[in-house]
Formats: C-alpha cells, structure tokens, sequence
C-alpha cells in the first residue's frame, strides 16, 4: 500500500512563527502536493512537485513556499505564519504514467496560528 | 471564475438505500472527472474517475455519471452502508497541460443512518 505521512497532526504556532510542515511517501512517485482544506472551501492547491527540485505554484501559493531535495520528501513552509493560515494541510502524492486522477493523501496537518 | 460545486453541502439516507451526490462543473475543457472520499479524521481515497467522452463508468457498487449537456456529475453508491458515511469531493482534470493538476468541489457530507 501506498504510504504518505505527514510529519504532525496537530500543530500550534504563534502569529510570525516560521512552520515547516513535512511530507513523505514511500512508493518513489514523481509528483506530490499540498493543499489547504477549510471548512466550505473543499481542497485548495496550494503548490506541487512534478520532480526533484521542480516546483509549480497552485491555486492560492501566496505565503507559503516549498521545498523538495528528495524525491520522497516534500516540505510545505510558512516564512512568517499568520492566523488565517490556520486550516488543515493535506500532502498527496501520485504515480507517473498516467495515472493522474489517483492521488494518495496523508492523514492531514491541522495547524493553528495563534 | 470556473469552478467545481457541489448541489448538496449534506446528504442523508437510510442504510441500505441508494444514494446519490451530485456534482456541477463549468469547465467543458476538463479531461476526466474524480470522486473522492474523505473518512473522518483521514485524507481523502481515489473512488472512481470518469474520462470526458464517456457517459457512465461502473466500479464496485458506485457509478458515475456525467451528463455533458447540462454539466452535471453524479455519484451513484448502491446498498449504502455505514461505511460510505463521509465526505465525497468531486474534482476535475483540467486540460492544458498541467494533467496532475486536480481542481476539488468543496464536497458534500454523506451520513448513513442505521
């Protein structure tokens, strides 16, 4: 089975903070994401990795950035964390080939930004 | 803007009925349509995919429709059960290059009464 964890479930910063939110998955996929979710706005793209060092801005990138050095690893990062970033943060990952639609997602993040 | 919604924000039915979530989309470019499903406190899991030019796909006990006329999707989960109590996305892949790019609904809860 396809694995992606997410290095915390819950997480509590202060206004400022820099927050590093960590995602890995162990079947070796070219292509990994982060999303956002808030209640009533579903799951918001927040940036995505098609390859090692290869990033793309999604749908809402303002203040967050990214990270990955390693194919397994893909790191979401808050310079300066401010309290509308409060929300859940979902990873996913999925396979070349193809098979685009079939993301796999970790259990979630959820931070708070006091 | 274009954007994936959802008719319904809750769905309630009685456990083995059939129940049916619905989906708009506005996007006629989009190359496939996805349902996924989110347990409670889980990521969301690939259901089903449905590529644009087809009308209905089958998988174990769902069915998907897509009714390109109106610009209607539907999910179609036969003999509910307790366990299909969630939150099902619908989300579509957009054409233009990006084919790992998925653009999500903001979902509709789905609870199974026994």
């Amino acid at each position: 089975d396809v694995k992606v964890t997410q290095s915390s479930r819950y997480l509590v910063k202060r206004t400022g903070e820099k927050v590093f939110l960590e995602c890995v998955q162990d079947m070796d996929h070219e292509n990994m994401f982060w999303y956002r979710q808030d209640p009533g706005l579903g799951l918001r793209l927040i940036y995505f990795s098609y390859d090692v060092k290869m990033k793309e801005k999604g749908d809402i990138p303002e203040g967050y950035s990214v990270s990955r050095e390693k194919k397994e690893r893909f790191s979401l990062i808050l310079e300066s964390a401010s309290t509308n970033q409060t929300s859940m943060y979902l990873c996913a990952s999925s396979p070349p080939g193809g098979r685009y639609n079939e993301q796999f997602f970790g259990p979630g993040t959820r931070l708070t930004v006091l | 803007g274009e954007s994936v919604g959802l008719h319904l924000p809750t769905l309630s039915v009685q456990e083995g009925d059939n129940s049916i979530i619905n989906c708009a989309y506005s996007n006629s470019a989009s190359d496939y349509f996805i349902w996924y499903k989110q347990e409670s406190g889980k990521g969301p899991q690939f259901i089903i995919d449905i590529r644009s030019n087809m009308d209905k796909r089958q998988g174990q006990r769902v069915t998907v429709l897509l009714n390109k006329t109106v610009k209607h999707l539907s999910l179609q989960i036969a003999a509910t059960q307790p366990g299909d109590s969630a939150v099902y996305f619908c989300a579509e892949n957009r054409s233009g290059g990006s084919n790992y790019k998925l653009t999500f609904g903001k979902g509709t809860l789905l609870t199974v009464n026994p």
